[in-house]
């Protein structure tokens, strides 16, 4: 079946801008996750929802960052007045159960945004 | 607070020798433990996970990997390299509970040569 699929796969955007970016999760999966990844580094957490509640928001680094999910299904990660240093990949990862720290995490391939 | 130390970078090893990535880590709670592979331009994919049960963990690939508490690692292992296992590896950790998220390692990327 289908993976999980993230849109667009890269972006450019001028300092200043907004951006949205699209997550569709496998069909079903109650978990889904959104990460940052910088240049040369491992993927960080930023926000975790399970359905259409967002339970987990410590990572997201700053109110310029809003995720969302509202029917429990695809998920849209924004950023505001994007800066430089929010260049990265992020991924989007979903799960078929509420996360307890244990089950797969299936990841998109991500959406390289650039920020000039 | 949990935390992935991924030892090397950077692995270079022949076609057909074995192959070993160094991951310890720290965990505040009984960890659950993951490898996962990131080939160019593709998703990251699980390779595989420990929970708590055998500390031997067998995964895709032919890839394994052994838990061991007391010297809290969690490396990766092959027998036998093969081309097609050229990417970037993360060692995972996440505390096993309610809404844990994963704690990534900063990556090791294995070069497979012939």
């Amino acid at each position: 079946g289908a993976g999980v699929s993230q849109s667009p796969r890269y972006k450019v955007a001028k300092r200043g801008q907004d951006v949205a970016l699209r997550c569709d999760p496998i069909s079903g999966h109650v978990s889904l996750f959104w990460y940052q990844q910088a240049l040369g580094q491992g993927p960080e957490f930023l926000t975790y929802f399970q359905n259409e509640a967002q339970l987990d928001k410590s990572g997201l680094p700053s109110d310029r960052f809003f995720a969302e999910r509202p029917e429990g299904s695809v998920s849209t990660l924004k950023i505001q007045r994007t800066q430089q240093e929010d260049s990265a990949v992020y991924l989007c990862a979903s799960s078929a159960t509420p996360e307890t720290g244990r089950e797969t995490q299936y990841f998109g391939p991500g959406t390289r945004l650039l920020v000039l | 607070a949990q935390s992935v130390t991924q030892l090397d970078s950077h692995v270079s090893v022949s076609e057909g020798t074995p192959v070993l990535l160094r991951c310890n880590y720290s965990s505040s709670y009984s960890p659950s433990l993951f490898w996962y592979v990131q080939h160019p331009n593709k998703g990251l994919q699980l390779l595989l996970k420990y929970t708590s049960a055998a500390t031997l963990v067998k995964g895709i690939n032919g890839f394994e990997a052994e838990f061991k508490k007391s010297e809290t690692s969690f490396h990766l292992t092959k027998p036998s390299a093969h081309m097609s296992d050229a990417a970037e590896y993360f060692c995972v950790v996440s505390n096993t509970g309610t809404a844990s998220k994963l704690t990534f390692g900063t990556g090791t990327r294995l070069q497979v040569t012939l």
